[in-house]
């Protein structure tokens, strides 16, 4: 059955750089990595998609290795306000999006 | 342009009652999905379309029935709510599907079924 694994939490502090990093268990040739981000009571909102190497954007950097059984998000000086619950996804066999739990990061003053 | 919007935010149910929840979204998107969000077990399918009048099971269909009569607007039905309903509902839409999606998602719903 294919799946995502990524840490339940982490935390940081201010200014550093967050890596989280996630598996993806029987990715498919076609699939794209895709990466979400939750705050409290609101619905999941897009950050980053790649298919491979690396993906930069305003808000994070995607880093996903030759073989893609594997992806990291990285989130350049954080601040208090990226305090929230990040996904990571890919489409299983089915088309459909697979999805991690959830790391949940807390930025610390 | 609204994005995804859901109707109601909160409900508070009793076990036995039946209820519809509904998803709108004005980006004329071909799919649309309905979610579940319970602690510590992430986001799980329920139901899904991929097109008006289409409609398919996600991961977790049981006690629950959808409609796609329009392209804009993707209903969750509850025929006789359960305490196990209890959760988050969100509703996404998507331009295409596959390897590539990007769900856009609405605020969600909080159900309680006593």
């Amino acid at each position: 059955l294919a799946k995502t694994t990524q840490p339940i939490s982490m935390d940081s502090y201010e200014g550093q750089e967050v890596n989280i990093t996630c598996s993806h268990n029987n990715i498919a040739t076609n699939d794209y990595i895709t990466w979400y981000q939750q705050f409290p009571s609101q619905g999941p909102r897009f950050i980053i998609q790649g298919y491979k190497t690396k993906v930069t954007n305003e808000v994070a950097s995607l880093f996903i290795p030759a073989d893609r059984k594997s992806s990291t998000l990285s989130l350049p000086r954080v601040s208090l306000s990226d305090t929230a619950v990040y996904y990571c996804c890919n489409a299983g066999n089915n088309r459909k999006l697979i999805w991690g739990l959830g790391t949940s990061l807390a930025v610390n003053p | 342009n609204a994005g995804v919007t859901q109707t109601p935010k909160f409900r508070v149910l009793k076990t036995g009652q039946s209820m519809t929840l509904l998803c709108a979204q004005d980006m004329n998107h071909e799919y649309m999905y309905w979610y579940r969000q319970d602690p510590g077990m992430g986001l799980r399918l329920i139901h899904y379309s991929v097109g008006e009048g289409t409609t398919a099971k996600g991961e977790v269909p049981d006690g629950y029935n959808v409609s796609r009569l329009k392209k804009q607007n993707f209903l969750l039905g509850l025929e006789s709510a359960a305490p196990s309903q209890t959760s988050v509902y969100f509703c996404a839409s998507s331009r295409t599907s596959g390897g590539t999606d990007t769900q856009y998602f609405g605020p969600g719903t909080r159900l309680t079924v006593l």
